[in-house]
């Protein structure tokens, strides 16, 4: 089947680094996105990964192993607008659709 | 340019009415999705369009659910006969177009959502 696996809560301090991990189970993958999506409201587009390795981008990077079926986004120099939930999204193969973790919940502190 | 649009905001209804949510897309995408979450939980999701082709309606939870889609852009959610399970936030997202089953997933991917309806059913 198809499945993704995501912690549920983190909490971390500001001005340090976390590391959100996804692991997923899908066949015909090509690329795994992340989104952001504060409390109350939509989630948003935080960056694509279709080849494994490392994507930096600013604070925050993603990294992407297919063989592994393992993914995580690494926010740096947290903030506290940082504080909210981070889902990671898969294709599904066969159909047109995505599937979405269950999200984790990131809480940064002062 | 402007982005994916819902309406209404917020709705309350009494269980057992039927309601209809709005979606605009963003000019020019192709694919359509509806979710649902409710509070605190993931994305659920609940229909896709995609151009013509014939909707995949696999995530719709009752034959209560329908969703429709005019002219290849606004979407309307319809749900007959409500129930308080219903009671969740509906989002609708759009993205350029899916490749997701014919190759895998790209960029162009990539889903934008709207604020969401909140339905309350008492």
């Amino acid at each position: 089947g198809q499945n993704i696996d995501q912690p549920t809560e983190m909490t971390a301090t500001e001005g340090a680094i976390v590391q959100i991990n996804c692991t997923y189970q899908t066949s015909g993958f090509n690329g795994l996105f992340w989104y952001q999506q504060h409390a109350g409201e939509a989630p948003t587009f935080l960056s694509y990964n279709v080849l494994d390795g490392l994507e930096e981008k600013g604070r925050f990077s993603s990294f992407l192993s297919r063989s592994k079926g393992y993914s995580y986004l690494l926010l740096k120099e947290l903030q506290m607008k940082d504080s909210a939930s981070y889902l990671c999204a898969v294709p599904t193969s066969g159909t047109y659709k995505y599937i979405f973790g269950t999200g984790t919940r990131l809480k940064v502190l002062a | 340019g402007a982005g994916v649009s819902q309406s209404p905001s917020n709705k309350v209804t009494e269980k057992g009415k039927d309601v209809e949510l709005r979606c605009d897309p963003i000019s020019g995408h192709t694919a359509l999705y509806w979710y649902r979450q409710s509070l605190g939980q993931g994305l659920e999701f609940l229909i896709y369009f995609q151009g013509n082709s014939a909707p995949d309606k696999s995530g719709l939870p009752s034959d209560r659910f329908s969703a429709e889609r005019t002219g290849g852009s606004v979407s309307t959610l319809t749900i007959q006969r409500t129930q308080q399970e219903d009671s969740a936030v509906y989002l609708c997202a759009s993205s350029l177009f899916s490749t997701a089953g014919l190759a895998g997933g790209s960029r162009t991917d990539t889903q934008y959502f709207g604020p969401g309806t909140r339905l309350t059913v008492l």
